[in-house]
């Protein structure tokens, strides 16, 4: 079946606008986390939704940053005033929502570059 | 051997070869642990993952090894493959922490043909 697609796949935004990501998680899964990658090193946990709730927003650096699940399958995450610090890969993983042994599979990334 | 480059430690294997990829985590309450593997453009793929509960676990071609009281971590790839070439990521989820994941740094392996 389909993996976790996302789109754009190459986002380049000039500091200060508006930019929204999308994911698309495999179907069926309830929990969707987002993550963000900076080069060279490994993906930070930004927010995670199980259903249509964010269960867990910790990881968002500030609220420049946003994202919703309104009908509990596609996200968007939402950066507002964007800021040349926010390019980097943010990445979408998607699973079936338990706890024990819960496997998150990865989309490919959205690479966003602030100029 | 290992070297350093671009923030990423680098282990170079001859192919055929066995590899060997280690990891200290962090947290002494995390009960799960994971190894992805990411390929250049690409986001990181499920390698093998293994509970907190067990000290080894094997799957094709790899094996991930638990050692709790030092906190370490390691992935065995057997007869290392030029597709093998990639970064490696260990990543666990603090028990405490839902199910979010924290990841390591990230070892980068380059098969020599």
């Amino acid at each position: 079946g389909a993996g976790v697609s996302q789109t754009p796949s190459n986002k380049v935004t000039e500091k200060g606008k508006y930019v929204e990501l999308r994911c698309d998680p495999i179907s069926g899964h309830t929990a969707l986390y987002w993550y963000r990658q900076s080069l060279g090193q490994g993906p930070e946990f930004l927010i995670y939704f199980q259903g249509t709730g964010a269960a867990d927003d910790s990881g968002l650096p500030n609220d420049r940053f946003f994202a919703v699940r309104p009908e509990g399958s596609v996200s968007t995450l939402k950066i507002q005033r964007t800021e040349r610090g926010d390019s980097a890969v943010y990445l979408c993983a998607s699973s079936l929502g338990g706890y024990f042994t819960d496997t998150q599979y990865f989309g490919p990334g959205t690479r966003l570059t602030v100029l | 051997g290992e070297s350093v480059g671009l923030h990423l430690p680098t282990l170079s294997v001859q192919e055929g070869d066995n590899s060997i990829i280690n990891c200290a985590y962090s947290n002494s309450a995390s009960d799960y642990f994971i190894w992805y593997k990411q390929e250049s453009g690409k986001g990181p793929q499920f390698i093998i993952d293994i509970r907190s509960n067990m000290d080894k676990r094997q799957g094709q071609r790899v094996t991930v090894l638990l050692n709790k009281t030092v906190k370490h971590l390691s992935l065995q790839i057997a007869a290392t493959q030029p597709g093998d070439s990639a970064v490696y990521f260990c990543a666990e989820r603090p028990k405490a922490a839902g199910n979010k994941l924290t990841f390591g740094g990230g070892t980068r392996v380059l098969v020599k043909p």
